[in-house]
């Protein structure tokens, strides 16, 4: 079935370092959802990308969206501990079809 | 702001009794979610609602569950027959449109013993 593949599992990086996630799904994606999740806590939605190699910005956080509408990056420029948590990618199958299909998650681990 | 609202925050049940999980949807939202995540693991999508049935649903939603809107606002998912591995956080989730922001309720965590 279709799958979105999510890169690493998880990263520990030191306060002021920066972080990336990937992921890649096996077939093209209507749009891609990125959800942030602290410890203890529910996803929250981040920003969704819908078009092809469409880049957006939130403040420190870059998020991209691949030509082919089949991988998608977050990056964060000089982590803070309030960044810590998972960070899903979700994946929409088309346009009719609203299920997501959720990453794994890559887990931001600030050492201490 | 309004928000999804998931009640109880946690159920303790015994292996092969009914439970039900209840959420109450952001209010002028269409579509409706239901998810589990089993501890430290990935978001799994369940089923979702739309205009009172089940829009779609994926292979873990089985004749063990079933979701019910009994009102205006209350959207429920019923295990009939719980079993140990359905021990998780379930999530409540809702949307304007489909394919749209979902906004997540805090969850119910269900232990199953």
């Amino acid at each position: 079935g279709q799958q979105v593949m999510q890169i690493p599992q998880y990263q520990h990086v030191q306060e002021g370092e920066d972080f990336t996630t990937y992921c890649n799904s096996s077939t093209t994606l209507s749009n891609i959802q990125w959800y942030k999740q602290r410890p203890g806590g529910h996803p929250v939605f981040l920003i969704q990308l819908v078009k092809s190699g469409e880049v957006k910005k939130q403040k420190r956080l870059t998020f991209q969206f691949g030509e082919a509408k089949k991988n998608s990056s977050l990056h964060i420029t000089a982590t803070q501990t309030t960044d810590v948590g998972t960070y899903f990618c979700a994946g929409g199958r088309s346009v009719s079809n609203y299920q997501l299909i959720w990453g794994a998650g890559t887990k931001l681990i600030i050492k201490p | 702001e309004p928000e999804v609202t998931q009640t109880p925050s946690h159920q303790v049940t015994q292996m092969g009794q009914e439970v039900i999980l209840r959420c109450v949807p952001i209010s002028n939202h269409l579509y409706f979610y239901w998810y589990r995540q089993i501890l430290g693991q990935k978001v799994e999508f369940l089923v979702s609602f739309y205009n009172n049935e089940i829009s779609e649903k994926s292979e873990i939603f089985d004749d063990q569950f079933s979701v019910e809107r009994p009102d205006g606002s209350n959207f429920t998912l019923k295990i009939r027959s719980t079993k140990l591995e359905d021990s998780a956080m379930y999530f409540c989730a809702s949307s304007v449109e489909g394919g749209n922001i979902q906004y997540f309720g805090a969850g119910t965590r269900l232990s199953v013993l």
